[in-house]
């Protein structure tokens, strides 16, 4: 079970933004943070928990280990305000957990 | 570039089985380390798994549907199939399809669009 805080976070742009997640058991550093906007699919942010995938922007990232996990968005642009979600992969047996999402709007 | 496309019906009704296929383009499913998985999620509610299947053809399901779920592909048509059995209108919901490989640690790092269905009668 993974456990994401706050449901929504209200914030201005061009300031920061920390989003949480926890999950109940340890998943090492096999957490994943998804952006998700309105009538598109998630887009891959951060896997690893703390390494930014492809054309990611820097003002992205990500870090925790074991059961607590952060996502930082250092600068708020127009453009990412939206669903945020966390995601645990667990080794064996190889199941995929996801977070309930957390809002990020003005 | 990599790009996944679900397909299927929009409409299934209550007991009939659901079939979707995601088209895949840019990669090859016979490479190794690498899977494609299908996520669904239902209108305003959180992302759910629903299963992996590998390069090697190794198959993985959630727990909580492994009973109706199956899970093929067929490389020489790039494509990977998802069978559920037994819909009910809980099942209604958006299902993407996306690639997974090795280096990746095994995340999502490319979706398909989605394909929204519904069950109902």
């Amino acid at each position: 079970l993974m456990t994401q805080s706050p449901a929504t976070l209200s914030v201005s742009p061009g300031e920061r933004a920390t989003l949480s997640c926890r999950a109940s058991q340890t998943v090492s550093n096999n957490l994943a943070w998804y952006q998700q906007k309105p009538g598109q699919a998630p887009r891959l942010l951060i896997y690893g928990a703390s390494t930014r995938a492809t054309g990611i922007p820097d003002r992205f990232s990500g870090s925790g280990s074991g059961t607590e996990f952060t996502l930082i968005i250092s600068s708020l642009q127009s453009e990412d305000f939206a669903l945020y979600c966390c995601q645990q992969y667990h080794h064996w047996p190889p199941t995929w957990t996801f977070g309930q999402g957390t809002k990020v709007e003005i | 570039q990599i790009t996944l496309k679900e397909s299927g019906p929009t409409l299934v009704k209550p007991t009939q089985t659901l079939t979707l296929t995601c088209t895949l383009s840019g990669f090859s499913l016979s490479a190794s380390g690498v899977a494609v998985g299908w996520i669904r999620q239902p209108p305003g509610k959180a992302l759910e798994w629903l299963a992996v299947i590998y390069w090697n053809d190794d198959k993985r399901y959630s727990p909580s549907l492994k009973s109706r779920l199956t899970i093929t592909k067929d490389t020489s048509k790039n494509q990977v199939v998802l069978t559920m059995t037994n819909v009910d209108p809980v099942d209604t919901a958006t299902y993407y399809c996306a690639h997974m490989s090795y280096t990746l640690q095994y995340f999502f790092d490319y979706w398909g669009q989605g394909t929204l269905v519904t069950v109902s009668s």
